[in-house]
């Protein structure tokens, strides 16, 4: 079992501000870190997947770093809206393809 | 253009039943990936396709689960017994070669009574 852990579990932000929060994975046998968004009645969407350490990745106001040495990505959004309201989990891949998520991190934006 | 698609969306099933769970991948997709996910919870493993192959089923928690992919496009998974532990969100994904991102189903939510 690998264990690929997010924290927090959840957060609560204002409409404008700006969060972040964390994936830790097994830095040991690393393939790629997947992002992934998880809205309400719909499915997971590909946010980012990153291979090198170091990786910088940014769509819109959401972006990403990696740190495979260490074994941890940040997800930040900048000037949250309410449509950022989801969850979002990461994923760790080996190089044998097995893809691990994490339990996500549940962000709310309040109006 | 079609996305993964999976059938049942819902299913509702007594306890001891059969159930089987239909996935139809992106076209051209050689990678198909199911999960389960239970609430509060991400994602579980549960079977990895590679082509027809099962290239890693080390996921599926018991001999009552069992998935084919008999010509390297739809997927079924397969649960025999059903038991209440067996309620969740079952995903499909498929994805293609190399560090291609998973492109996933609306799911099919399974509820044993």
């Amino acid at each position: 079992i690998l264990n690929v852990e997010q924290s927090p579990q959840s957060l609560h932000v204002q409409e404008g501000d700006s969060t972040n929060f964390t994936c830790s994975f097994p830095s040991s046998n690393f393939y790629a870190l997947h992002w992934y968004r998880w809205e309400t009645a719909k499915s997971p969407e590909a946010l980012f997947v990153m291979t090198l350490n170091g990786d910088e990745k940014k769509k819109g106001r959401i972006s990403a770093t990696l740190n495979t040495k260490e074994g941890y990505s940040y997800l930040y959004i900048k000037g949250s809206q309410p449509e950022d309201s989801a969850t979002y989990l990461c994923a760790f891949r080996r190089n044998d393809y097995k893809l691990s998520f994490g339990a996500g991190t549940t962000v709310t934006v309040r109006a | 253009g079609a996305g993964v698609s999976q059938t049942p969306s819902n299913k509702v099933t007594e306890k001891g039943k059969y159930v089987e769970l239909r996935c139809d991948p992106i076209s051209g997709h050689t990678a198909l990936y199911w999960y389960r996910q239970s609430l509060g919870q991400g994602p579980e493993f549960l079977i990895y396709f590679q082509g027809t192959g099962a290239a890693d089923d080390s996921g599926l928690p018991n001999d009552r689960f069992f998935a084919v992919r008999p010509e390297g496009s739809v997927s079924t998974l397969k649960i025999q017994r059903t038991e209440r532990g067996d309620s969740a969100v079952y995903l499909c994904a498929s994805s293609s070669l190399g560090n291609s991102p998973l492109h996933f189903g609306n799911g099919t939510r399974l509820t044993v009574t």
